[in-house]
């Protein structure tokens, strides 16, 4: 089993361009979430789905959009990038009790400039 | 409001010498309570976690962490480190939440340096 994958590992965006990133598990998990990690602050939760066709705000989700495309993926799309996103970004999947371990990918480092 | 508070940002300490990391948590409802680490330019994994039973949990590594649920806390400790336990260390508590999914709030991190 791959587990959690993220794809790109690195990008570098000017301030007004879009992506997106692509998040993938194999572990047959109902919930998926996107964080975002920055120096001393922890991991925060931009978005989260708790199940396939469901999708709800986190913490911080200004600034993003997400789409469940199917049970296995789960992207983040920025429209518009601003420098305040630059960040670490982390995909995670678990099940559906709230005693399971989150599982995350490797992440992807973005930075806007 | 749910929180979770680590202590020390950064914990210096020599290899072989006993370390501890200190959470300490606030919640008005029962919560589980996991460790993270993330190791450099990797995500985060699991490292322990403590859902009932013995307040005292431990990881394959030898780490071990006390649940005390007076004092709120949740520390993590290892009575002697390697250098490869040099890593950010994540404490979270699980919250329930209606809907069926599964709420992590973490606390900032403390990031282990272990100098030889």
């Amino acid at each position: 089993n791959a587990g959690v994958t993220q794809t790109p590992k690195f990008q570098v965006l000017k301030t007004g361009q879009s992506m997106t990133l692509q998040c993938a598990q194999d572990m047959n998990h109902n919930s998926m979430y996107w964080y975002r990690q920055d120096p001393g602050m922890g991991l925060r939760l931009i978005y989260y789905s708790a199940s396939e066709g469901t999708t709800d705000k986190g913490e911080v989700p200004n600034g993003y959009n997400v789409s469940r495309l199917n049970k296995r993926e789960f992207s983040l799309r920025l429209e518009s990038a601003a420098p305040s996103q630059t960040s670490v970004y982390f995909c995670a999947s678990t099940g559906m009790s709230f005693a399971d371990t989150q599982y995350f990918g490797p992440g992807t480092r973005l930075t806007v400039l | 409001a749910q929180s979770v508070t680590q202590l020390d940002s950064q914990v210096p300490v020599f290899e072989e010498a006993p370390v501890e990391l200190r959470c300490n948590y606030s919640s008005s409802v029962s919560v589980y309570l996991f460790w993270y680490v993330q190791y450099p330019n990797q995500g985060l994994q699991l490292l322990l976690k403590y859902l009932s039973g013995s307040t005292l949990v431990e990881s394959i590594n030898g780490f071990e962490a006390e649940f005390n649920k007076s004092q709120t806390s949740f520390h993590l400790r290892k009575p002697s480190v390697h250098i490869s336990d040099t890593a950010e260390y994540f404490c979270a508590v699980s919250l329930p939440v209606s809907g069926g999914y599964n709420k992590l709030i973490f606390g900032a991190g403390t990031r282990l340096a272990v100098h030889p």
